[in-house]
């Protein structure tokens, strides 16, 4: 069994379309995140839940809507796509929200928009 | 703020050569946490270690070991008699001490290993 997995793997779509990434994890972890590695492979924290409450959210535009329905589930819902969107995006978990805590990723969303 | 350097954007070995990768890292804080990621080409990324400001022992696991030096600020990671399967982008991360756990990474460095 996948530990983090995200769907869809490759998602190919157009500028102004609104797309979906959901993610579940089976490792009973309270803590959830979603990193963006962009095409130099940077990768940055965009948000991050405990226990289904949002606790970090860095400087993303509006347009990025992150819900978590439970503390397995994280979904990343992003509007009226851009070009500049076009990166990986990773979902991750850990036990705990602490700064020590290791990250579980799943294999990524590799999202490209045209 | 915080910052992670991977000055080594790409190294291409030969097979059974032992590499570095060096990782030097910024921050204000007294207690941090430093970690590294190895990203196959398969795409995830896999933890590999982590330590903590107060803990400069090296650490070795099998062919890998980590040096942790606060003097430099720098925490290098050095594969032995390296293998063809540790071709991938490794990443050196910080994160500080207060608040909860946001990973700064380096720029990643790819590592081949050539048979």
């Amino acid at each position: 069994d996948t530990a983090v997995s995200q769907t869809p793997k490759y998602l190919v779509t157009q500028m102004g379309n609104d797309k979906s990434i959901k993610c579940e994890q089976n490792l009973g972890h309270d803590t959830m995140y979603w990193y963006k590695q962009d095409s130099k492979k940077f990768l940055k924290i965009m948000f991050s839940y405990n226990n289904k409450e949002l606790i970090i959210n860095e400087t993303v535009p509006n347009r990025f809507s992150p819900k978590s329905p439970d503390k397995a589930h994280l979904n990343l819902h992003i509007n009226s796509l851009e070009l500049g969107d076009s990166a990986v995006y990773f979902c991750a978990s850990s036990r705990g929200y602490r700064t020590n805590e290791k990250l579980f990723f799943g294999s990524g969303t590799q999202l490209s928009v045209l | 703020a915080q910052k992670v350097t991977q000055a080594q954007t790409e190294i291409s070995v030969v097979e059974k050569e032992d590499v570095t990768l060096d990782c030097v890292y910024e921050t204000r804080d007294t207690t941090y946490y430093l970690f590294w990621y190895k990203q196959p080409p398969s795409g995830e990324l896999v933890f590999l270690i982590r330590r903590n400001s107060f803990d400069e022992q090296n650490e070795i696991s099998g062919r890998y070991s980590w040096n942790f030096q606060k003097s430099t600020s720098s925490f290098n990671f050095t594969i032995t008699a390296s293998q063809v399967v540790d071709s991938a982008v490794y990443f050196c991360a910080l994160s500080a001490s207060q608040g909860a756990q946001k990973l700064v990474f380096g720029q990643g460095t790819r590592l081949t290993i050539n048979p």
